[in-house]
């Protein structure tokens, strides 16, 4: 089993639309982050929380909500999707101090 | 959050080494220089850190400059598969909350490998 799991891994939605994106990790790690990547534009923080009690914004949050439902799983909302949301959507989690983050493989999604 | 500034695309080829620098000048004493690398269609993968002194690992060699405010990535031999964006980014590893917890990259390096 990969150690972050994303689903789904492509998805098409309408302008409007609420979506869920979904994360879940194995290693046991207390932080657990989303990024959206644009062409060009590298990887830019969304949110990122430290505990199933501690959720924090990133660079650009406007338009997403996320949800600690556990240690393991962090899901990342859409209440109206919009075209510019269309991105390559990915989740990553690490333990504390001095170790390695670990991505799952991506959520491609496009919003029409 | 420091920052760090990498080139947007280098050139190699197969099995000669490539070394890939990083300009980090704002650095604070605290920050501990990591490397991520994204190969095509997959999310980025852990390369490599250090604070002070080179580092040596399976995947590659850091070199950090004296005054640490520059740093370079060695890939020994690169080979097709190491053809991806590597990213250098800065990481506060002390504990402390916000700042660098939250792990943020820049447009990295897009390295071309030719057969």
């Amino acid at each position: 089993d990969a150690d972050v799991t994303q689903t789904p891994r492509n998805r098409i939605t309408k302008t409007g639309k609420r979506i869920m994106l979904e994360c879940s990790q194995t290693k046991g790690h207390d932080r657990m982050y989303w990024y959206r990547q644009d062409p060009g534009l590298g990887l830019r923080l969304i949110y990122y929380s430290f505990d199933v009690k501690d959720i924090n914004k990133g660079e650009i949050s406007d338009g997403y909500s996320v949800s600690r439902q556990a240690q393991a799983k962090f899901s990342l909302s859409l209440e109206s999707a919009i075209p510019n949301q269309t991105a390559l959507y990915f989740c990553a989690t690490r333990g504390p101090m001095n170790t390695e983050a670990f991505f799952g493989q991506g959520t491609r999604l496009t919003v029409v | 959050d420091a920052k760090t500034t990498q080139p947007n695309s280098m050139e190699s080829n197969e099995e000669e080494p490539v070394h890939l620098p990083c300009n980090h000048s704002t650095i604070s004493g605290t920050d501990y220089i990591h490397w991520y690398r994204q190969l095509p269609s997959q999310g980025p993968e852990y390369v490599i850190h250090g604070l002070t002194s080179n580092v040596n690992n399976r995947m590659a060699s850091l070199a950090i400059a004296e005054d640490r405010k520059s740093s370079t990535l060695i890939l020994h031999r690169a080979t097709l598969r190491d053809a991806a964006v590597y990213y250098c980014i800065l990481r506060d590893d002390l504990g402390t909350q916000g700042g660098s917890e939250k792990l943020v990259f820049g447009k990295g390096t897009k390295l071309t490998v030719n057969p």
